[in-house]
């Protein structure tokens, strides 16, 4: 059964930084992209970034350019997304989703919630 | 970035009923990437349909998916009380790889 456990939200001060992880078993972690989607409290879905299965091609959104840093240790079959100078509305659950066939997500974690608050 | 405009916001039916939910695309989305996504309170959202038009597995057959290029439906022929929820489109033809607003599906 493929499986995505999401870890490392919370509480944290505008400016602040937090380091979100995903853990995934039940597949073959090392050959699929993996994405970060996010949805702040009663709205709708955003894409956030997405990793190739090497790590060598990466996207992100525009509003976290800069600021935040996908990545992903296959040996250890976990996403990671490092989230530096945040802000109020990065306040979100984080989701991480495998890519299903091309690129659209039938399977996601249970998400984290990061809250950016003073 | 390819924006997605999904309508109507809010959809009013009975269970029953057939219900028609639109995404519209800024631009052509190529090779049909587009997929659709229920998501109820709580939970993180469910695969529906994806290259338009393919059932993800598992869903009922009572949905369904059309249309190409900039105009997308989908389609619940009979509503089942649970389908009422949040609908979501998406594009992946191309990064960024963007949601539509969505459409809440609601009881009349």
């Amino acid at each position: 059964e493929v499986q995505l456990v999401e870890s490392g939200g919370g509480l944290v001060q505008p400016g602040g930084s937090l380091r979100l992880s995903c853990a995934g078993s039940g597949f073959t972690f090392s050959t699929y992209w993996l994405s970060w989607v996010r949805q702040a409290p009663g709205k709708g879905l955003e894409w956030v970034a997405n990793i190739n299965q090497y790590g060598s091609e990466i996207y992100y959104v525009d509003s976290v350019k800069g600021r935040f840093t996908i990545s992903r240790d296959n040996a250890k079959n976990s996403l990671y997304m490092q989230m530096n100078s945040l802000r109020v509305d990065d306040t979100a659950v984080y989701y991480c989703a495998r890519d299903f066939g091309s690129g659209s997500y039938k399977y996601w974690g249970q998400g984290t919630l990061v809250t950016v608050s003073s | 970035e390819i924006v997605l405009t999904q309508s109507p916001g809010t959809l009013s039916l009975s269970p029953g009923e057939r219900a028609t939910l639109s995404c519209r695309a800024s631009q052509s989305v190529s090779s049909n990437y587009l997929a659709w996504y229920q998501q109820k309170p709580g939970q993180a959202p469910r695969l529906l349909i994806y290259g338009a038009s393919s059932r993800a597995p598992g869903i009922a057959d009572r949905f369904s998916g059309g249309g190409s290029g900039t105009d997308f439906t989908l389609t619940i022929s009979r509503l089942e009380p649970e389908d009422f929820a949040m609908y979501y489109c998406q594009q992946y033809a191309s990064s960024p790889r963007t949601f539509g607003q969505g459409t809440k599906l609601e009881i009349k």
